[in-house]
């Protein structure tokens, strides 16, 4: 069966120190990833997505990135964080574009 | 403008009553899931349908899927403190583009005992 992976659970960083969120995917191959941030109780505010090796798409402008080193690997990173990145984090993949998402128990994310 | 509204955006209910919450849209959606989130926990899929007017039973879950797929509604008969979440849609298939899920803002359902 396929498992999702994500740590760590919790961060406290403080403002300008760099970030570095891992997650991985075991029993699927080629797996679409995406990224998600969540505000307190509401929606899902989709930051980037992969449908392959190193092919990346970002959904809004802001002060972080996403890496695919691996089929199964997928990373968010920041240089310098800022305090607005404080959040909840998840990840999550799916078999291809608009089928069911499987997420992980994300991160959350607070920055001092 | 979101794209998918979803109603309401808060519930607080009696257990033992009964709930329906929606997901509205003026767009046409080829798929529409329903996923329940607890806190501290990602969102897990309930259920998915595909087809206009299809209904899917999920124990105490009934979901609809509007006539012309632009619409859907969650009810839960009897809920129980269980059911506390918060409830999300996400619609597949926009036209406006294809290749990611739209999500709805989410109904936070609190059931007390």
């Amino acid at each position: 069966s396929q498992t999702i992976h994500q740590w760590p659970a919790t961060l406290v960083q403080p403002v300008g120190s760099p970030l570095s969120l891992e997650c991985t995917v075991e029993g699927t191959s080629n797996p679409n990833l995406y990224w998600y941030r969540q505000a307190a109780g509401r929606g899902l505010q989709l930051l980037f997505y992969s449908v392959g090796i190193g092919q990346i798409s970002s959904e809004v402008p802001q002060n972080l990135s996403a890496s695919r080193p691996q089929d199964r690997q997928f990373i968010l990173s920041s240089k310098k964080l800022l305090l607005s990145d404080s959040g909840f984090y998840l990840c999550a993949w799916s078999t291809r574009s608009n089928q069911p998402q499987h997420f992980g128990d994300g991160t959350r994310l607070s920055i001092l | 403008t979101q794209l998918l509204e979803q109603s309401p955006q808060f519930l607080s209910i009696q257990e033992g009553e009964n709930l329906t919450v929606y997901c509205n849209s003026s767009s046409v959606f080829s798929s529409l899931q329903w996923y329940r989130q607890e806190p501290g926990e990602g969102p897990v899929l309930l259920v998915t349908v595909v087809t206009g007017g299809e209904v899917k039973k999920l124990k105490r879950l009934t979901f609809q899927f509007g006539d012309a797929r632009k619409d859907s509604s969650l009810h839960i008969t009897a809920a129980q403190p269980g059911d506390t979440g918060l409830y999300l849609c996400a619609g597949g298939g926009h036209a406006g583009n294809n290749r990611k899920l739209i999500w709805g803002l989410g109904t936070s359902l609190a059931v007390n005992p």
